[in-house]
Parts: structure tokens; sequence; C-alpha cells
């Protein structure tokens, strides 16, 4: 069956002090992995997408990377701002739907 | 703005009602897909439309039922509520499957059903 676990469930950090959030995953075989941001009550917001090992990309404080059995999240200098959950989701062939892992809640505390 | 409307925004209603929630999707959006958002179970998917016709199916109820209108807008049918129905529904959108960059799914800002 096809997983995604993400650690930590929770991560407070204060102001600046970087950290990263993982996302490991179990599956037959993948075609994309997704990073969404998701704020109380309101719809996942696309962050990045990452197709193959070794693959990087940054916004802003964030940077995604990915290899063959997970995917890190980084974030760099962080600001209450970036307080968010943040959700990784797999893709296992085109046009099907996403797998979802349950997502790190992140604190900022200025 | 993900550009995907959902409506309402919010919905209470009591067990045994039927209710319609409604998703225009992106345009030139060919694919809807239909999550729920518990508090304990995270984003789980229901179903799947690709351009008017059903194209996955996940956890849904058989009380529940979905369609995707020529126009492309798709409209999600709870019956049957009960209080365990109770969530977020998230509408997302992609457009098609011809390449990667087209696969990012978009999501719409939910409707958040309280079933008393």
């Amino acid at each position: 069956e096809d997983q995604v676990t993400q650690s930590p469930e929770a991560l407070r950090l204060q102001e600046g002090e970087s950290s990263s959030l993982n996302c490991s995953y179990t599956v037959s075989g993948l075609r994309g992995l997704f990073w969404y941001r998701q704020d109380p009550g309101k719809g996942p917001e696309f962050l990045f997408t990452l197709y193959s090992a070794g693959e990087e990309k940054e916004k802003e404080r964030l940077k995604a990377t990915l290899t063959k059995k997970e995917s890190f999240l980084h974030i760099t200098a962080p600001k209450p701002e970036d307080s968010a959950t943040y959700l990784c989701a797999v893709l296992i062939s085109g046009n099907t739907p996403l797998v979802f892992g349950k997502g790190t809640r992140l604190s900022v505390i200025a | 703005d993900s550009g995907v409307t959902q409506t309402p925004k919010h919905l209470i209603t009591a067990t045994g009602q039927r209710v319609t929630l409604r998703c225009s999707p992106r345009s030139g959006d060919l694919s809807v897909y239909w999550y729920q958002q518990s508090l304990d179970q995270g984003l789980q998917f229901l179903i799947q439309y690709y351009n008017g016709e059903e194209r996955a199916k996940g956890n849904i109820l058989e009380r529940f039922s979905a369609q995707q209108f020529p126009d492309l807008h798709s409209e999600l049918n709870l019956s049957s509520l009960e209080l365990g129905d109770s969530a977020l529904y998230f509408c997302a959108s992609s457009e098609n499957p011809a390449g990667k960059d087209q696969e990012t799914q978009y999501f719409g800002p939910g409707t958040r059903l309280l079933v008393l």
C-alpha cells in the first residue's frame, strides 16, 4: 500500500531558528512529490513539485529537496507568518489523485 | 487565489438530510478531484472526474455521489447525512495529463459541513 509519513507532527520554532520537515514515502512508483501549505480552515496552497531524486526547488525561505525515499522542506530563518500546516503528497501516475501525509503543524514564535 | 471556487463556504444541516457542494475548476482545467478533511484523518481522496467522466474512486461512501457537467463544474452530493460526515470538503483541479507541469492540483477554499 502506498504510504506517506510526515515528521514531526508538530514543530515549534523561535523566529530565525532554521529547521527541516521530513516526508518519507513508500510507493510503487513515484511520478511526483508535492508540498502544500495549509492555513487553518483554508484550502491547501501549492508550494513545490519535485520529480526526480536530487532535484531542489526554492521559494523565499523555503527549500524542498528529494531523494529516492524522502523529501525535506527546509525553512531558513522562519518568521511568524510561516506558521501553518505543511502537507506532503505523492503522485503515483499521471492524472491520478494525490496521496497525502498527515502534515506537520509549524508554529513560529516571535 | 488558486482560481478554484467552491460554494457554499459553510453548511449546517441535520442528520438524514441531503446537501450539494459545488466546485468550479480553474479555467482550462479538465480534471476535478474531491477530498474530505476531518480533524483526525487528514486529506482523503473521494472521487475524480476528467472531462465529464469518472476517472478514479477513493474512499467515497455509497451515500455520496458526484458528477462533472459539460461546462466542467462539478457537484458532490451527500445524502442521509450522519454526524461523522462533518468535515471540510475540498475540490481541486488540474489541467490534463499531457505533461508533468500540468499535473499540479490546485485547491479551492473548501466547504465546511457541520451535521447536527
